[in-house]
Order: C-alpha cells, then sequence, then structure tokens
C-alpha cells in the first residue's frame, strides 16, 4: 500500500503565480483534506472534499481551490501567491461511514516557497 | 469551535530520561484526541490516539498518554526517551460529530541529548 502520496515534493514559485498541488489518497480512501503548515506552526485546515464536493472549508481565502476527481485524487490550487503562502501543505485521506470519517493518514507534504 | 495549547515549545532531555510533553484543548463539544511526530521535512505520522474507553491509551514506539477530562488534557509520556525520537510533536483535536476535521496546536520540539 503507497499509502497518501503528493507531488511535486518541492516547489519555488514567483509571487502572483499559481500552483498546483497534487494528492493521491490511500487506497480505499474517499475524502480528501488539505492542511497549510506554515513555519514553525502547526497544520491549518483547508477544506475537505467528499464525492468531488467541497464539504468543509477553513478560514482561507478564496485564492485557494481545488478539485476532487472520480479516482478520489484531489488537488490544490492557489492563485496569486503571496509570500505568506510558503508552506508545507499537507494531504490527508479517509473513509467516510455515514457522517463520521475514520482516522486520516497523512502524505509527505509539498513544500511551497514563494519568492 | 476548539483550540488546542502546547504549553512547551521546545523540551530538551537526555536519553534515557523520561519525558512528558504538554496538551490541555478547548472545545464546546465532545472531542477525539490524537498525538503526531513529524521528523524533519516529513509528514505526520499517528502516535495514539483517544477515541472511547480507557483514558490510559498506549501508541507506538513505546509512547502513552493519558486524557483528563476535568482538565481538558491529553500529556504525552515516555519512560525512556532514544536519540530517535527528536522530533516535533503535535497534539491535535477532532470534534466526535461530523468529518474528521483536525485542529492541532503549534508543536513542542523534543530534543534528545546523549
Amino acid at each position: 500500500d503507497a499509502g497518501v502520496t503528493q507531488s511535486p515534493t518541492h516547489l519555488i514559485k514567483t509571487r502572483g503565480q499559481q500552483v498546483t498541488l497534487r494528492c493521491s489518497p490511500k487506497s480505499g480512501h474517499d475524502t480528501v483534506s488539505w492542511y497549510q503548515q506554515a513555519l514553525g506552526q502547526g497544520p491549518q485546515f483547508i477544506f475537505q472534499y467528499y464525492e468531488e464536493e467541497e464539504r468543509q472549508r477553513g478560514n482561507f481565502p478564496d485564492r485557494f481551490s481545488g478539485h476532487q476527481f472520480p479516482n478520489y485524487s484531489s488537488e490544490l490550487n492557489v492563485n496569486a501567491l503571496l509570500l505568506g503562502d510558503s508552506a508545507l501543505y499537507l494531504c490527508a485521506s479517509s473513509y467516510r461511514t455515514g457522517n463520521m470519517n475514520t482516522e486520516a493518514f497523512f502524505g509527505q507534504g509539498t513544500r511551497l516557497t514563494v519568492v | 469551535a476548539q483550540s488546542v495549547t502546547q504549553l512547551d515549545s521546545q523540551v530538551p532531555v537526555f536519553e534515557e530520561a523520561p519525558v512528558e510533553l504538554r496538551c490541555n484543548y478547548s472545545s464546546s463539544v465532545s472531542v477525539y484526541l490524537f498525538w503526531y511526530v513529524q521528523y524533519p521535512n516529513q509528514g505526520l505520522q499517528l502516535l495514539l490516539k483517544y477515541l472511547s474507553g480507557s483514558t490510559l491509551v498506549k501508541g507506538i514506539n513505546g509512547f502513552e498518554a493519558e486524557f483528563n477530562k476535568s482538565q481538558t488534557s491529553f500529556h504525552l509520556r515516555k519512560p525512556s526517551v532514544h536519540i530517535s525520537d527528536t522530533a516535533e510533536y503535535f497534539c491535535a483535536v477532532s470534534p466526535t460529530s461530523g468529518t474528521y476535521k483536525y485542529i492541532f496546536g503549534t508543536g513542542t520540539r523534543l530534543k534528545v541529548l546523549a
């Protein structure tokens, strides 16, 4: 089992550019959540996708958007990048039963640097 | 709303000594509790979790934690640490109703000294 895989592992972008990060969930999982971890901080919840729809959203601006595909993989898009968007972006996957999710498994993250 | 406070940003400890990493939380609803470890340049690995039942929870790598509802705490302990335990440790909570959205603390850096 490959677990949760994220790509790319590292990325450098210029202010104002757009970026797309990708996540493949653990086998059998159907829910993907994204977190932003700034340097020296704990992860902050961005949003969660299930059945190709955004189900929950944290306190992040509309510049942050996402998508989930029929195979449950997901993308995180960030537009008009700011220096403050530099962070480790973590993807977590889980399986929804009823209204509850199983425990989430985290990927290794994508390190985004905005210059 | 929920919040998690990790009182110690850094904890230095000598190898083979015991360690306790403190975590307090605030929530108006029932929550599940978790401890994750993060090694440099890596993602999060689950150490242990409290969902229900016994308040003393044992996890991987010899770690354990005790849920104290009255003090809203979930402190992490290990009786004897190793150099390899040097890492960042995060406490997190998630509401028992609804989906698994995690609220993390700011982390405690454990540095094990030889």
